[in-house]
C-alpha cells in the first residue's frame, strides 16, 4: 500500500531563491491537500485542489506561492523569493473525498538560511 | 474564521496513569477527526466521529463528540510509552457546495509518558 510521498524530505536554501516541493498522493484519491507546520503548532491549511481544480487557497498563501496539480495526479508548490518566515514543514495529504480522512505524506521540511 | 482549541497544550504521566485531552470549535462541526503525531513524524489519521453524542473506542483510546457538535475528548486508558506524541483534534471547514474539505486543526496536546 504506498501512501502520500513527498519529496525532497529536506530543503535548505538561501533566503531570496525559488523551491519546489512535490506530493504524489495515493492513487485513488481525487483530493489533495496542502498544510504548513511549524515548531509546536497544527498544520495550517494552505491550498487544495479537487482532481485538477485548486478549489481554495488560504490568506496564508503569499503571491509568492503557486501550487499547480496539472493533470490531477502529483502537485507542486512553489516558493518564489524565500523568506526567512517560510521556513517550516510542509504537509501534504490527500483523500478520495472531501468528507474523508485525510492521509498525510511525511512532508518536506524547508530550511531558509 | 474557525478556531479550533485544546486543553492541555501539554501533559506528562507516568506509564499506567489516564490521559484526556479536550477539543472546543467556535463553530459547530460535520464531524471530528483525530490524529496522532509522533515527534518527528507526520499526522496519522485516528478517528472520525459524525454523530452528536458519537462515543467510539480503539483499545485504549476513547473518542468523544459533543452533543452541540462543537467539542470532542480523547482518553486514554493506562498510557503506555508508545503513546507519546502530539494529539490533534481537527475539524472541516464547511465550503460552499456544504461538502467539507479542508481541515482545522486543533492546537494540539502533546503527551510524554515516563516509566
Amino acid at each position: 500500500d504506498t501512501g502520500v510521498s513527498q519529496d525532497p524530505r529536506h530543503k535548505i536554501t538561501k533566503r531570496g531563491q525559488n523551491v519546489t516541493f512535490r506530493c504524489d498522493p495515493i492513487s485513488e484519491h481525487n483530493r489533495l491537500y496542502w498544510y504548513r507546520q511549524t515548531l509546536g503548532q497544527g498544520p495550517e491549511f494552505l491550498t487544495y485542489f479537487q482532481n485538477e481544480a485548486q478549489l481554495e487557497k488560504s490568506r496564508l498563501l503569499s503571491d509568492r506561492f503557486s501550487a499547480e496539480r496539472p493533470k490531477g495526479s502529483f502537485s507542486t508548490l512553489e516558493i518564489q523569493r524565500t523568506e526567512q518566515g517560510d521556513s517550516a514543514m510542509y504537509l501534504c495529504a490527500s483523500s478520495l473525498s472531501g468528507r474523508q480522512p485525510q492521509h498525510f505524506g511525511d512532508g518536506t521540511r524547508l530550511s531558509i538560511l | 474564521g474557525q478556531q479550533v482549541m485544546q486543553i492541555p497544550q501539554y501533559q506528562h504521566v507516568q506509564e499506567g496513569e489516564d490521559f484526556t485531552t479536550y477539543c472546543n470549535s467556535s463553530t459547530t462541526l460535520s464531524n471530528i477527526q483525530w490524529y496522532k503525531q509522533r515527534p518527528g513524524g507526520h499526522p496519522v489519521f485516528l478517528i472520525q466521529l459524525v454523530k452528536s453524542g458519537e462515543v467510539k473506542k480503539q483499545k485504549r483510546l476513547t473518542f468523544q463528540f459533543g452533543e452541540a457538535k462543537k467539542n470532542s475528548s480523547l482518553h486514554i486508558t493506562a498510557t503506555q510509552t508508545t503513546d507519546v506524541g502530539t494529539y490533534f483534534c481537527a475539524g472541516p471547514s464547511p465550503e460552499r457546495t456544504g461538502t467539507a474539505s479542508k481541515l482545522t486543526f486543533g492546537t494540539g496536546t502533546r503527551l510524554q509518558v515516563t516509566l
